[in-house]
């Protein structure tokens, strides 16, 4: 079993949808990222978390360490946002963050 | 404010030869972390360096090896290269509050092994 899942794997939307991705994680953690990659391979930092809840404009990250799970949401979605989310919890102690497969979300117009 | 900065954008080297990948952090931070994304795989974490010193190694043979400089800038080197070490070589830097740092990422480096 993997370490982190996520899901679903691939999610298409139409502009203007609400979207969610869902992380599980099976390692003690002391944070959470939410990283967003482009085609060409580019990573953006969208959240680090370990407690409840956080905004971005239209991005909302929340965690609940208790049942090891996470989530990303976005309202009022964009072509723009098209890219792949990889949720990424760094292990407890060591800094290193274990990586989830990654949901690619395609928004069409 | 400067983002982390890698070079070279590309590299290409035969079988068997060393690659060189270098990383500049966000002035201020002191943490540098290496990851490589090979193709079809996911990211994976290959090495965490601070304040100059090599504190948390991923699970890939010594050939893969770096070091943090005095400004805190980082090197990567890959001796002897494989085929299979054709990836995007991404770094990532923070300034650790306590034990916890927001990591921010570098555009990578696409390396590959012909």
């Amino acid at each position: 079993k993997n370490e982190v899942e996520q899901s679903p794997q691939n999610l298409t939307a139409q502009e203007g949808e609400f979207i969610t991705i869902n992380c599980s994680y099976s390692v003690g953690i002391s944070a959470l990222h939410w990283l967003q990659q482009h085609p060409g391979g580019g990573i953006v930092s969208l959240f680090m978390l370990s407690s409840g809840k956080k905004k971005h404009g239209r991005l909302i990250a929340t965690i609940n360490i208790q049942e090891k799970h996470s989530s990303l949401h976005i309202t009022a979605s964009h072509p723009r946002d098209s890219a792949v989310y990889i949720c990424a919890p760094t292990q407890g102690g060591s800094e290193k963050l274990v990586f989830g497969k990654g949901t690619k979300l395609t928004v069409n117009p | 404010e400067a983002g982390v900065t890698q070079s070279p954008t590309h590299l290409i080297k035969p079988r068997g030869q060393q690659a060189t990948l270098r990383c500049s952090p966000i002035s201020g931070h002191t943490s540098v972390y290496w990851y490589q994304q090979a193709l079809g795989l996911g990211l994976q974490f290959l090495l965490w360096y601070d304040e100059g010193e090599e504190r948390n190694r991923g699970n890939f043979p010594p050939r893969f090896s770096g070091r943090q400089f005095p400004n805190y800038s980082s090197e990567l080197n890959v001796n002897a290269l494989e085929l299979e070490d054709s990836a995007l070589y991404l770094c990532a830097s923070s300034w650790r509050v306590g034990t916890i740092g927001e990591q921010y990422f570098g555009p990578g480096t696409r390396l590959t092994v012909t």
